[in-house]
């Protein structure tokens, strides 16, 4: 049973563009959630989807935006970046919505770099 | 506020030697708490996950425990291999319906030969 995919794994990008992150859940999991690891404040939840539908959402600024396709895939999209969004972004798929009894499984990360 | 607090920040042992890291959190109302381990560069990997009946999990050399009156949990390692030297994060969510999980800051593990 293939993992949770994560592409890409590293992004260089310039402060004021915009990127797309992609997240492929293991199959038969409808939850997609997102996170971002910084040295200075460890994870932070971002959102999650399920079903095609954000069901939660962390404590971030509108440019932090995702969406979730029927196929369960998910995308994180971050306009007009800056300097302090560089940092690991991973997702996670479960079963049964995010962080309830059934098990989290992680992707490896996209490690994005904001120049 | 809702907070989750691991000592220590940092730990180095001898291989073969047993830790135990610490978690405190003051998350209401509880739902569950996870540990993970996370390899540098890497997605984290679940240990365990425990519910507010449970009081013990274990996964190999691997054992938690979970104090739901005192809001405490620890990870003990037993006969620790090089391959532990990694982060340790315990998670605690809370909630029902709006859904909260809080990631404590984690303890950088140090296996030294």
């Amino acid at each position: 049973k293939a993992g949770v995919t994560q592409t890409p794994r590293y992004l260089i990008k310039t402060r004021g563009q915009q990127v797309t992150l992609s997240c492929s859940p293991i199959s038969g999991h409808r939850s997609v959630s997102w996170y971002q690891q910084t040295p200075g404040q460890g994870l932070q939840f971002l959102f999650e989807y399920f079903s095609e539908t954000q069901r939660n959402k962390g404590n971030f600024p509108g440019r932090f935006s995702g969406r979730q396709f029927s196929n369960s895939r998910s995308e994180m999209n971050v306009s007009t970046l800056e300097l302090g969004d560089s940092a690991l972004y991973l997702c996670a798929s479960s079963q049964d919505r995010a962080m309830t009894d059934t098990e989290a499984f992680f992707g490896q990360g996209t490690r994005l770099t904001v120049v | 506020k809702n907070q989750v607090e691991q000592s220590p920040q940092s730990l180095i042992i001898l291989e073969g030697k047993n830790c135990t890291l610490q978690c405190n959190y003051t998350v209401s109302p509880f739902s569950n708490l996870r540990w993970y381990k996370q390899d540098t560069g890497r997605g984290p990997v679940s240990l365990t996950i425990m519910t507010f009946s449970e009081n013990t999990k274990s996964n190999g050399r691997y054992t938690a425990t979970l104090d739901a009156d005192t809001k405490q949990s620890s990870l003990h390692i037993t006969a620790s291999q090089l391959s532990d030297s990694a982060s340790y994060i315990c998670v605690v969510s809370a909630g029902t319906g709006g859904f909260k999980t809080i990631f404590g800051a984690g303890t950088r593990l140090f296996v030294k030969a």
